[in-house]
């Protein structure tokens, strides 16, 4: 079945700094990726989703990721962090018979003033 | 209005109660889901319904008992609770496609914590 591995439980950044979370998903193609951010204290929301085709992903609030065969990775980024970007950030893979999506450890994003 | 609702929003009870959680979804979907979210913010699947039949049962102990009494709600009841089940309960819904690509809508959570 496939999963995903997000490195990283914890990443700390300035404010103004690149972003780059990771995570790699573990075997085939997946004909689909997504991106989650968990807020504090509220259920997760979609930031982006890899369909097959294009490999640069545009979500919400200027993140995007790059999804790289060669590199089995689907890496979140965003130019320059926000105070308000502090969350947790969940990859995702349709997993099993029935697709259901299995998240990855998510992690959390800290934004230093 | 608020996509996908879930009450209570906190519970904290005693070991050995029984309590449910309910889950409304406005979205029209015909998949719903419960997810389980614990201390360390792992989130697992617990079930899944689609259009009021059970597709998804992962290994749940069977005092998890969920309900759907059309494909608009789905609620989750928990008998003899113990310590371990304190965690953040998400309901969820989806449209439902077969290859996988479906996006799913979380409602706020649950806190439940065991006393």
């Amino acid at each position: 079945a496939q999963s995903v591995t997000q490195l990283g439980s914890h990443v700390s950044v300035s404010e103004g700094a690149l972003v780059l979370l990771r995570c790699n998903y573990s075997s085939s193609v997946p004909p689909y990726l997504f991106w989650y951010v968990q807020y504090p204290n509220q259920g997760l929301q979609l930031l982006l989703k890899y369909t097959t085709g294009a490999t640069l992903v545009k979500g919400i609030n200027g993140f995007e990721a790059e999804f790289k065969k060669s590199e089995t990775s689907f890496h979140l980024t965003k130019p320059s962090a926000h105070m308000s970007d502090a969350a947790e950030y969940f990859c995702a893979v349709p997993s099993g018979g029935s697709y259901i999506p299995t998240f990855g450890r998510g992690t959390s994003l800290i934004v230093h003033p | 209005d608020t996509a996908v609702s879930q009450t209570p929003k906190y519970l904290v009870t005693q070991m050995g109660n029984d309590k449910s959680i309910k889950c409304e979804q406005n979205l029209g979907h015909d998949t719903m889901y419960w997810y389980k979210q614990d201390s360390k913010k792992f989130l697992k699947i617990m079930f899944s319904y689609n259009n009021k039949e059970l597709i998804i049962n992962e290994t749940v102990p069977n005092r998890f008992s969920p309900k759907s009494p059309d494909k608009a709600h789905l609620n989750l009841h928990i008998n003899s609770l113990e310590l371990g089940d304190s965690a953040v309960y998400f309901c969820a819904s989806s449209q439902r496609r077969v290859t996988g690509g479906n996006t799913i809508y979380f409602g706020e959570g649950s806190w439940l914590t065991v006393v």
